[in-house]
């Protein structure tokens, strides 16, 4: 069974950092991207970005870039979005998602199984 | 960036109803638009690819169309489950998602 698992509740105070992970298996992790995406409380899903573990090629939505890092550790079949200085509105549900290829050159990727998720709620 | 817009926001109907969804791109995406629904406090699951390949496990009930800027997203029948909040996402070029539509009960 395909899954993904990511790690557990956060509760963070300003300024502090964050690494937040989302392991994959069943299936082969190299072949298929992971995304990230965050749903702040009571709002819609907002892309955050994409790594493909097999080069570690990563690309972030012009919102996110230089607010968070996405990087991987394909030894251990996982992906990890970071912050290095939480701020209040960082509060939200962040989800990862498997980005499977497709097109004729396998470009265009969309999101098919996804993690159950991850709060993190960064308070004073 | 291309953005999507979804209409409407709120959507009330009834058991066995037959729904309609639509979101515009703000330029041509060809059919490179997914579908998700999301139910409270879990993660979206996918439903529809490509415009209108339904996802495997999906009921076919679930019936997407069109290309370039408009696509819909209909339910023939509308069951209690599908109460829901239904985004559309973009991956031509970029990814973009929708703001979500929230289908409830009349």
């Amino acid at each position: 069974e395909v899954q993904l698992v990511q790690s557990g509740a956060e509760v963070k105070k300003p300024g502090e950092s964050l690494k937040i992970s989302c392991k994959g298996s069943g299936y082969s992790f190299t072949s298929y991207g992971i995304g990230w995406v965050r749903q702040m409380p009571g709002k819609g899903l907002e892309w955050m970005g994409i790594i493909f573990p097999g080069d570690s090629d990563t690309r972030y939505s012009p919102s996110f870039q230089g607010q968070v890092t996405i990087s991987v550790d394909k030894s251990i079949s996982t992906a990890y979005l970071q912050w290095s200085s939480l701020k209040a509105s960082d509060s939200a549900m962040y989800y990862c998602a498997r980005c499977l290829g497709s097109g004729r050159l396998g470009q265009y990727y969309y999101m098919d199984v996804w993690g159950k998720g991850t709060t993190v709620t960064v308070s004073s | 960036d291309i953005q999507m817009t979804q209409s409407p926001s709120t959507l009330s109907a009834s058991v066995g109803d037959r729904v309609t969804i639509t979101c515009r791109a703000s330029q041509s995406i060809s059919t490179w638009l997914a579908w998700y629904q999301q139910k409270p406090g879990k993660a979206p699951k996918l439903l529809i690819y490509k415009a209108s390949t339904l996802e495997s496990g999906v009921p076919s009930r679930f019936t997407g169309s069109g290309s370039g800027t408009v696509f819909t997203l209909t339910i023939s029948s509308l069951q209690p489950e599908d109460f829901a909040t239904y985004y559309c996402q973009q991956y031509s070029s970029s990814w973009m998602f929708g703001q979500g539509t929230k289908v409830e009960i009349k």
